[in-house]
């Protein structure tokens, strides 16, 4: 069965450092891939999505994430957090064809000062 | 962009009642939407896709007959909770789109007393 898997539930990074969130999928062909961003409370925030062509794409926020199929990951990064970025992160994908969209378990990101 | 609401954002209701969330699709038409549930510190779950003019499907552990989907327009389906209990509060998102992505509403919040 189709899965997406962010092996860290928690992480803690500094205002100001750097990050990656974890993301690997596994279906077999190419999957269209997603990350969001939720608040406490709120919905979900599409921060990019990658369905083909340049592997590392560019998202809001000053997010990006690159596809590598070797490894069937999809990795968040982002060069310098904000304490504003404290959030869940969910990676996702769907197999196109107006099909379901699979979650990750997410990642709650914490930003200390 | 393709935007999906909900409606209510957030609702209230006693043990044993019935409410009913709905979800449009703004400016395109869905012939398929998805429901999915969010408990406090989880993920997404899909609990069944809307078809317009059919039957919904339900994913394994999802009580068709308590969690009632009507898609009778292109624009619109809904979700029915009938006899609502407290276990049934939750973060309910439905989504629609497209071949290769999908949009998804802003939520609703579900406490049931």
């Amino acid at each position: 069965a189709q899965s997406v898997t962010q092996p860290d539930i928690h992480i803690t990074v500094s205002e100001g450092a750097s990050l990656e969130l974890r993301c690997n999928y596994s279906y077999g062909a190419t999957p269209y891939l997603f990350w969001y961003v939720q608040s406490p409370g709120q919905g979900l925030q599409l921060l990019l999505k990658y369905f083909s062509g340049d592997t590392l794409v560019q998202g809001i926020k000053g997010f990006e994430a690159e596809f590598k199929r070797s490894q069937s990951s999809f990795n968040l990064r982002k060069p310098s957090v904000h304490w504003s970025d404290a959030a869940e992160y969910f990676c996702a994908d769907t197999p196109g064809g107006y099909q379901k969209v699979t979650f990750g378990t997410g990642t709650k990101l914490q930003v200390i000062p | 962009g393709a935007v999906v609401s909900q409606h209510p954002s957030r609702v209230i209701c006693k043990s044993g009642t019935s409410v009913k969330i709905e979800c449009r699709s703004l400016d395109f038409q869905a012939t398929t939407m998805f429901w999915y549930r969010q408990f406090p510190k989880q993920s997404l779950m899909l609990m069944a896709t809307s078809n317009e003019g059919s039957k919904a499907t339900y994913e394994q552990g999802v009580e068709k007959d308590k969690f009632l989907i009507n898609h009778a327009s292109l624009t619109l389906s809904t979700l029915t909770v009938t006899s609502a209990h407290p276990e049934d509060s939750s973060f309910y998102i439905c989504s629609a789109g497209g071949p290769n992505e999908q949009f998804f509403g802003p939520g609703t919040r579900l406490t049931v007393l």
